[in-house]
């Protein structure tokens, strides 16, 4: 699977949009993109994967460049209940999710 | 519909004691999964199952064993704790089919001392 980059931390004010990016400079032409989150310490939760188009959920809305080597994840107004760890991982269409390599992720606080 | 389900949420152990963790999962999963995280730091996989009878490592196994002897549960044992192994710890589930989710159990947070 290819490495994954993010910022360490990010802060958004509610009702803005928050917009987390992730760096996957290495990935082929066969690995999705995954975001999962991680509220205050609970299990991971699953938000959207992509592999190559735009894709959008009742939650949030990923957006993958065109060369693939970067994506943004987009809550589009966020709330307080936001506010957790978001990690983005690359697993390639041939495999399953039953080894998920999670980095450290962007710390995303929402801010009143 | 439960999903995943960890037992015990909490557990404190003495140094060299064993026990096991449980996971079930009521979705007909393939696919199941043990991670364990570490203050500040990302999920680490344990080991993994990708059927019933089917294990394998990953990449922080040492001082655990699994077994799957049916599809919807995966339990992990601790066969000998060491304050090392003070952490919290995710069971997770999903289908064999590509691009789907993995479900995660709410965790069981350890402590040996």
């Amino acid at each position: 699977d290819a490495k994954t980059t993010q910022p360490t931390s990010m802060d958004c004010a509610e009702g803005r949009a928050a917009n987390l990016p992730c760096n996957h400079s290495t990935i082929s032409g066969n690995e999705y993109v995954y975001w999962y989150r991680q509220i205050h310490s609970q299990g991971p939760q699953y938000i959207i994967h992509g592999l190559k188009n735009n894709e959008t959920n009742e939650m949030a809305s990923l957006i993958i460049t065109e060369d693939r080597k970067s994506s943004t994840l987009i809550l589009p107004h966020a709330t307080l209940r936001d506010t957790a760890v978001y990690y983005c991982i690359v697993r390639a269409t041939n495999f399953g999710n039953e080894k998920l390599t999670f980095g450290t992720g962007t710390r995303l606080t929402i801010i009143p | 519909n439960a999903g995943v389900t960890q037992t015990p949420k909490f557990q404190v152990l003495k140094t060299g004691q064993s026990m096991t963790l449980q996971c079930a999962q009521d979705m007909n999963h393939e696919y199941m999964s043990w991670y364990r995280q570490d203050p500040g730091m990302g999920l680490r996989l344990i080991h993994y199952s990708v059927g019933a009878g089917i294990t394998d490592q990953g990449e922080v196994p040492n001082g655990y064993n699994v077994s799957r002897s049916t599809t919807e549960d995966f339990p992990l044992r601790l066969l000998s704790a060491a304050p090392s192994q003070t952490s919290v710890y995710f069971c997770a589930s999903s289908y064999s089919r590509v691009g789907t989710e993995a479900f995660f159990g709410q965790g069981t947070r350890l402590t040996v001392v």
